[in-house]
């Protein structure tokens, strides 16, 4: 399985909704991202976790808030957003946190949520 | 301040035609770069990456140049088909190793 896999791929939700994104891996992949791009933009990093652990937050608004139950599963739990906050939200994955030849991160096909 | 810039936003080029993309950065201390390419309704997918420590490296009819005194690096197709349409993002591997910068993408169209 060389697949990560986001559900759901599209998410509509008003401004005091709660909402969750998911994201698996099964290629024993011990790191894992959120990423978020919003249109004629790059993707931009999020959050990174680290054998289960959150390694880095790029100052991230409280009202995103990331989990790792385990090394497979990553969420992104969502509350209170602004229509700003709309965009397509892609999970990555990848063996280590170091890049190299051997090591570069594998992308789901993202989940676009829109904030009413 | 963008530190990874494609300045092209799209590129044509007929099929069988030599499709080159290019990239900027301005970090040096970046020491891996990346190429992805990415289709619509799906992620980006990994195509081509290049060590500092080269200059070249190729896979089938991708190749990438890094001129690091330039701070410069671009991707070959040769020879184009009309399956490389696509967006195609460059990216840095910032200091730590621990993240990817990412450029704004260049989309490519192939004509048959």
């Amino acid at each position: 399985d060389t697949e990560v896999t986001q559900t759901p791929k599209h998410l509509v939700m008003g401004m005091t909704n709660k909402k969750s994104l998911k994201c698996e891996q099964h290629m024993g992949h011990r790191a894992m991202y959120w990423y978020k791009q919003k249109a004629k933009k790059p993707p931009e990093l999020m959050f990174v976790y680290s054998y289960e652990k959150l390694s880095i937050n790029e100052s991230v608004p409280s009202r995103f808030s990331p989990e790792c139950p385990n090394s497979s599963l990553l969420n992104l739990h969502l509350h209170a957003l602004q229509p700003e906050d709309s965009a397509l939200y892609l999970c990555a994955s990848s063996q280590g946190l170091v890049f190299s030849g051997a090591n570069v991160l594998t992308f789901g096909a993202g989940s676009r949520l829109t904030v009413l | 301040d963008q530190q990874v810039k494609q300045n092209s936003p799209s590129l044509s080029v007929q099929e069988g035609r030599i499709s080159i993309l290019n990239c900027d950065y301005t970090n040096s201390m970046f020491d891996y770069f990346l190429w992805y390419k990415k289709y619509p309704a799906e992620g980006p997918t990994f195509l081509i990456s290049i060590s500092s420590i080269k200059d070249k490296n190729e896979d089938g009819r991708f190749t990438v140049f890094l001129n690091k005194s330039a701070k410069h690096l671009s991707l070959h197709i040769v020879p184009s088909q009309p399956g490389d349409s696509a967006v195609y993002f460059c990216a840095a591997s910032n200091q730590a190793g621990t993240a990817l910068i990412f450029g704004k993408g260049t989309t490519l169209s192939v004509s048959s």
